[in-house]
């Protein structure tokens, strides 16, 4: 069973639509978790950093870690066309040491 | 924040040669990590780099073929040896930074290698 488990889609939504991304995971001592955005030819850049359970919003996003499902979710509002990435989650015991998912690829189409 | 420099940014070898990726960071940093990310695939940490000391690998990665250099706090690189078209791949360094309120992985773009 791997570390964690994402939907590597395509997610394909109309601008404006609300998207939800999503992780599953198995190891009940991560503490840290991350979601990432990678377009196509360049590395990964943070785009929310939550520790433990509970919410964080940051702008059009929202991130979601309930430890007790072990499920952590990545919500974008009114989404563009410049949201178009694969978005990566990752997570950690005490960030010496990062899991990723294989990644989502979204589409927002104008 | 900090700012990675990664090159060459792509390239394509021969089978059976080595290439080195560089790695520079505009601050000094006390772990750096190399990562393989092949297509369709997630990040999979290849071993972390510590100034001072030896690269620790993780399972299935083995310092003859992937030799890691740390010489100093801002810079690493890593060696892909006797390439394969298996290790054709993007790979990508990346620093953790500590801060008071916050911890944040950096990533480099990449190197994306193709073996022929």
């Amino acid at each position: 069973q791997k570390e964690v488990e994402q939907d590597p889609g395509p997610l394909s939504v109309p601008e404006g639509a609300i998207v939800s991304l999503n992780c599953t995971y198995s190891n009940s001592a991560f503490q840290y978790f991350m979601w990432y955005r990678q377009y196509s030819r360049k590395g990964p850049e943070l785009l929310m950093y939550t520790y433990s359970s509970g919410n964080k919003e940051d702008g059009r996003f929202t991130a979601q870690v309930d430890k007790s499902s072990k499920y952590i979710s990545l919500f974008i509002r009114d989404s563009q066309p410049s949201d178009s990435a694969t978005y990566l989650c990752a997570m950690s015991l005490d960030l010496n040491k990062f899991y990723f998912g294989s990644g989502t690829k979204l589409n927002v189409k104008p | 924040s900090a700012v990675i420099s990664q090159k060459p940014s792509r390239d394509i070898c021969q089978r059976g040669t080595s290439l080195t990726i560089q790695c520079q960071v505009d601050s000094q940093v006390t772990m750096m990590f190399w990562y393989r990310q092949q297509p369709g695939q997630s990040l999979t940490l290849i071993a972390t780099a510590n100034q001072g000391s030896e690269a620790t690998y993780e399972s299935g990665f083995v310092i003859d073929k992937f030799p890691i250099s740390r010489p100093n706090l801002t810079f690493s690189t890593l060696t892909v040896s006797n390439m394969s078209p298996e290790d054709s791949s993007i790979y990508l360094c990346s620093v953790v930074t500590r801060q008071v309120r916050n911890t944040e992985a950096f990533f480099g773009q990449g190197t994306r290698l193709t073996v022929v």
